[in-house]
């Protein structure tokens, strides 16, 4: 089974720190994905990326950055934490460029204060 | 832009009711369409997906038919169990990006299955 794991389940961060959230895969995948998680909103993406080192961006990039240096590992930053930013954060892994479904990690619940 | 539109919920059954959830989109190309399955406290599990039209996914005795002329891919189920009370979304994946399988959601109807 593919398994999608995100480092922490619960974040509590103040406003103006530096948030690092990170995501690791183990099935090879070359497209890994950062979704956010909103009530009455569903699932909105903010980043994405097709293979090591690039990255693009999704519908609501802004406040965020990523990275990926490795295959296996994609994280998302929150440069300065605003309360805006309080979310289900949900990452996701994929193969190739055909459709293929996503394979999801469990979550990180971020709360800014 | 592409777009999912799905019921509010919750829906609410009891045990062994029939369920319908609806869904439809708006899309340029080909779609693909998908149901993600989403249980308390977890990430998003594939429950069932079309590629073409007329396609029926199903997994689960869950069940939705990719219809291209109503634009909608309805989820259904004979008899729920208390076991279905999750939250489900559902999916639309742009062909035409050329690059990674992007996925657009619908904002999720919640289901409650009682006794």
């Amino acid at each position: 089974d593919v398994k999608v794991t995100q480092s922490s389940r619960y974040l509590v961060k103040r406003t103006g720190e530096k948030v690092f959230l990170e995501c690791v895969q183990d099935m090879d995948h070359e497209n890994m994905f950062w979704y956010r998680q909103d009530p009455g909103l569903g699932l909105r993406l903010i980043y994405f990326s097709y293979d090591v080192k690039m990255k693009e961006k999704g519908d609501i990039p802004e406040g965020y950055s990523v990275s990926r240096e490795k295959k296996e590992r994609f994280s998302l930053i929150l440069e300065s934490a605003s309360t805006n930013q309080t979310s289900m954060y949900l990452c996701a892994s994929s193969f190739g460029v055909l459709v293929s479904p996503l394979h999801f990690g469990n979550g990180t619940r971020l709360t800014v204060t | 832009g592409n777009s999912v539109t799905q019921m509010e919920g919750p829906v609410t059954l009891s045990e062994e009711a029939f369920l319908t959830i609806n869904c439809t989109y708006t899309a340029t190309g080909y779609p693909s369409l998908f149901w993600y399955v989403q249980y308390p406290g977890e990430g998003l599990q594939l429950l069932l997906k079309a590629t073409k039209a007329d396609d029926k996914g199903s997994n689960k005795g869950f069940e939705a038919t990719y219809r291209k002329e109503t634009t909608s891919f309805h989820l259904e189920k004979g008899s729920v169990q208390v076991s279905d009370s999750a939250v489900y979304f559902c999916a639309l994946s742009d062909q035409n990006t050329g690059t990674a399988s992007k996925l657009t959601f619908g904002t999720g109807t919640r289901l409650q299955v009682t006794l």
